[in-house]
């Protein structure tokens, strides 16, 4: 399996703080670079997703910036409310190749 | 509701018996698949259905023994389980397998193995 790499594993935010977590991948074939959130009891859903061919693409209070040559890429969250405690999985991906998922980051936003 | 429907959500059983989970997807799609998730082990992929056809075997023990009988409904099989396999088990469909692909997961099946 290709090689994923998600950092950190768990995140403590203040309400309306800047959550970031990050994603490291080794195959340089991957094309798709998602983020699913999952809450507990719940499977993951698809939050926000990015091709190559852009740097950063922003949903919201969703962030997604990619760096191609460092093999990296990055989830921003922006004013971070409670309901956004859950956890994140990155999936980088190529085609016809099912996603392979990183282990995951418990994010947890705090009053 | 995501549109994949899993059944039952919540699983108890021993070591010798023979049960089974399912899955619907009511979204048209024509790839689905089946996840184990284990609280400290990442997502990891266990078969892939691509038009009732399975294109992905993840090197899964026999115990488990998948069967999709059309492109909306999945099963595991399961038989003789070990305490290790207890698990969340997520079922998935996309329009079709391979990516780059948006993932429709169920809430899941949370097994215990005594």
């Amino acid at each position: 399996q290709q090689q994923v790499k998600q950092s950190p594993q768990s995140l403590i935010v203040q309400k309306g703080g800047i959550s970031i977590i990050n994603c490291a991948y080794e195959n340089t074939a991957f094309d798709y670079f998602p983020w699913y959130q999952q809450f507990p009891g719940k499977g993951p859903a698809l939050l926000i997703a990015i091709r190559p061919d852009v740097s950063e693409k922003k949903e919201g209070r969703f962030t997604i910036s990619f760096n191609k040559s460092a093999k990296q890429f990055s989830l921003h969250i922006m004013d971070s409310q409670p309901g956004d405690s859950a956890t994140y999985f990155c999936a980088p991906n190529s085609g016809n190749t099912p996603l392979v998922f990183g282990k995951g980051t418990r994010l947890s936003v705090i009053a | 509701e995501t549109g994949v429907t899993q059944t039952p959500r919540h699983l108890v059983m021993g070591m010798t018996n023979k049960k089974s989970l399912k899955c619907e997807q009511h979204l048209g799609h024509n790839a689905m698949y089946w996840y184990k998730q284990s609280a400290k082990k990442p997502l990891e992929l266990m078969f892939v259905y691509n038009f009732k056809e399975q294109t992905e075997n993840n090197s899964v023990p026999s115990r488990f023994s998948p069967e999709c009988p059309n492109s909306s409904h999945l099963f595991l099989h399961l038989h003789t389980l070990q305490p290790e396999d207890s698990a969340l088990y997520l079922c998935a469909s996309s329009p079709r397998s391979g990516g780059p692909e948006k993932l429709f997961f169920g809430s899941g099946t949370q097994l215990s193995v005594l």
